[in-house]
């Protein structure tokens, strides 16, 4: 079976800092891992995806993550945060095969203080 | 490119009645899923169709929860008779294929009380 975990439940950050959100998985085969934002009383916006290739993927607003095999893990970082870009954070993991179906963690609520 | 439309965005109702949830997906999206989404936890796939047809509902509570996709497009999902468990935010998405990204829309919150 796979799994998503997101360690932090929330993750507090002043508003220029770098910000990091943390992402683990566990699947057999090969990780197809994505990073969604959801702001209140929205939907959740895709931000960026890991298929293949560079371990390092550049997304939307600035964001980017770091794949990293031997550490299953899929962190999610910006260089500098924005108070804009508090919300709540997924990370997911799709199957390599049948439906591809997504499974999301938990959620990571980022507050970016002024 | 519109987005993918939800309805209603806010629904009220008892225990032991019914709701229906619609759904209008990105144009061109063969592939579209049903989501609930309870408060603190991430979304849990309820139902996943490619056109028409159901390619995952193994975790649809099929006594109670029903949807459909006809002609390919539009969806509705069905909750019959709600429990107060069922209260959670039910999301659609939709993707060009089962193997894109998806595309999610603004969700319905429901409350059973």
């Amino acid at each position: 079976a796979q799994s998503v975990a997101q360690p932090e439940d929330q993750v507090n950050v002043a508003e220029g800092n770098p910000l990091t959100v943390k992402c683990t998985y566990s699947v057999s085969g090969n990780p197809y891992l994505f990073w969604y934002v959801q702001y209140p009383n929205r939907g959740l916006q895709f931000l960026l995806k890991y298929i293949t290739g560079d371990n390092l993927v550049k997304g939307s607003y600035g964001f980017e993550a770091e794949f990293n095999k031997s550490q299953t893990s899929f962190h999610l970082k910006k260089p500098s945060a924005l108070v804009s870009d508090s919300a709540l954070y997924f990370c997911a993991l799709r199957s390599g095969a049948g439906s591809y179906q997504l499974t999301f963690g938990k959620g990571t609520k980022l507050s970016v203080i002024p | 490119e519109a987005g993918v439309a939800q309805s209603p965005r806010y629904k009220i109702i008892e225990k032991r009645q019914s709701v229906a949830f619609w759904c209008n997906p990105i144009s061109g999206h063969a592939t579209l899923y049903w989501y609930q989404q309870i408060l603190g936890q991430g979304p849990k796939l309820l139902i996943q169709f490619q056109n028409n047809g159901v390619v995952d509902d193994s975790q649809l509570p099929k006594d109670r929860f029903s949807a459909e996709r006809l002609k390919g497009v539009d969806s509705t999902l069905k909750i019959q008779p709600a429990k107060l468990e069922d209260s959670a935010v039910y999301l659609c998405a939709s993707s060009q294929s089962s193997v894109h990204e998806q595309y999610f829309g603004p969700g319905t919150r429901l409350t059973v009380t």
